[in-house]
């Protein structure tokens, strides 16, 4: 199967700083990304589609200018916490689509948990 | 998308098939049902998906009835490693965003 992958896979940052998620399709071209938060024990949350050369769209309540993405090649994606608070401590994972057929396919990286002091 | 419903928690005895249903009494004719599961502390893993037709490939059959309003995931012989939660969703083609909308999933529970 297709293989997404995010890096780093845990980060711990200290409150007011930004922090940089990678996240690769690593064996297909994806146009489009995805970007999800999980608390615990909750279900996977989106938080903004990104499209390969154009801006992301981001769900309601999402702020823009502190989970800036950027999605500058057809197999990577970043997600940027800015001025990161401890409220911003989430497991944050991408998805990747791939075409086939008449459906397609959204493939997951292994999420980054991200701390903050 | 049409909504999900799935049993929040199953158990199963390792070795056996696990059967998790899935309704989905709203779709439309042009949604396909994924599956999905999600290993603790892990980014979720796709299993398999179907329009109409079952589907079987090497991790686990789907079986979508005939009126397509719900459907079962069948895990043949399920084992240890496959203890997570397993999330049912159903998605148009013509999903402009293209965005998969987890609900609460099955959290199956594979006991030795």
């Amino acid at each position: 199967g297709a293989v997404v992958s995010q890096h780093p896979s845990r980060v711990i940052c200290k409150s007011g700083t930004s922090v940089k998620i990678e996240c690769r399709s690593l064996d297909f071209q994806a146009t489009t990304m995805f970007w999800y938060r999980q608390f615990p024990k909750k279900s996977l949350m989106l938080m903004a589609t990104s499209n390969e050369g154009s801006k992301a769209t981001y769900e309601q309540g999402v702020e823009k200018d502190k989970f800036l993405i950027n999605h500058a090649s057809l197999t990577l994606s970043t997600l940027t916490v800015t001025s990161a608070h401890p409220e911003d401590s989430s497991f944050y994972i991408c998805s990747a689509r791939a075409a086939s057929g008449g459906a397609d396919t959204q493939y997951f990286g292994p999420g980054t948990r991200l701390t903050v002091l | 998308d049409a909504k999900t419903t799935q049993p929040t928690s199953m158990d199963c005895a390792e070795g056996r098939a696990a059967n998790l249903p899935c309704n989905h009494s709203t779709i439309s004719g042009n949604e396909y049902v994924y599956w999905y599961r999600q290993i603790h502390s892990q980014g979720p893993q796709y299993i398999i998906h179907g329009l109409k037709n079952n589907e079987t490939n090497e991790m686990a059959s789907l079986i979508i009835t005939e009126d397509r309003k719900s459907s079962t995931l069948i895990l043949p012989h399920a084992t240890l490693r496959d203890t997570a939660v397993y999330y049912c969703i159903v998605r148009a083609t013509n999903n402009a965003g293209n965005m998969l909308t987890f609900g609460g999933g099955t959290r199956l529970m594979v006991k030795p």
